[in-house]
């Protein structure tokens, strides 16, 4: 089945950098790659996602980037801010003949230093 | 629209105790999800639930019990809580179907649940 590993498990970051997350996928038939951020004592909620059939994605400072060759996907995250601190997970979705449960990362805390 | 919700949001419960977390959405998802999540880890799928009438394990199913009462509403039940089992609880739900792209999984608030 479907594995996907998420690198870093914990990232710091001076406020204003760029932090990048990456993710790899195994599954080369999956085609849907959501990001979560989590908030502290919070539910997870999705802040972007993207499709097999496209590239790269943004909105405002964030941005996804996909490698179908390589399989793996990364969350960029420019001009950070304190709010950005959080846990952030991704996933994927394997595509077979039935429905399947997202596959998610194991997350990254990423913590903003103002 | 409510989206998930979740009750209860806090329970205590003793060793062998049991009781059932109760999820719901409004958004006409077929697919339901329960996932646990223990301090400083990542989301772990416990059962899900396809569409009204189906269920099926995740990675970590012992323990634990699930209905799909009818397309809206999909319940957690422990018959006899460990301490092992003290996590937050998550419910999800997303429409899906077969073979085609999927769409946002949607996650309720949570419930914090402690076994002594």
């Amino acid at each position: 089945g479907e594995n996907v590993e998420q690198h870093p498990s914990t990232l710091s970051v001076q406020e204003g950098d760029s932090a990048v997350i990456k993710c790899t996928y195994s599954d080369s038939a999956s085609n849907y790659f959501p990001w979560y951020k989590q908030e502290l004592g919070k539910r997870p909620q999705l802040i972007i996602d993207i499709r097999s059939n496209v590239g790269e994605k943004k909105d405002q400072r964030i941005a996804v980037t996909l490698n179908k060759t390589a399989k793996h996907f990364s969350l960029h995250i420019t001009e950070t801010q304190p709010e950005d601190s959080a846990v952030y997970f991704c996933a994927a979705s394997p595509r077979n003949s039935g429905n399947t449960p997202l596959v998610f990362g194991k997350g990254t805390r990423l913590s903003v230093i103002a | 629209n409510a989206g998930v919700t979740q009750t209860p949001k806090f329970q205590v419960l003793k060793t062998g105790q049991s009781m059932t977390l109760q999820c719901a959405q409004d958004m006409n998802h077929n697919s339901m999800y329960w996932y646990r999540q223990d301090p400083g880890m990542g989301l772990r799928l416990i059962y899900y639930s396809a569409s009204e009438g189906t269920t099926d394990k995740g990675e970590v199913p012992n323990g634990y019990n699930v209905s799909r009462l009818n397309k809206r509403e999909f319940s957690l039940r422990l018959e006899s809580a460990a301490p092992s089992q003290t996590s937050v609880y998550f419910c999800a739900s997303r429409y899906e179907t077969s073979g085609r792209s999927s769409y946002e999984q949607y996650f309720g608030p949570g419930t914090r649940l402690t076994v002594t």
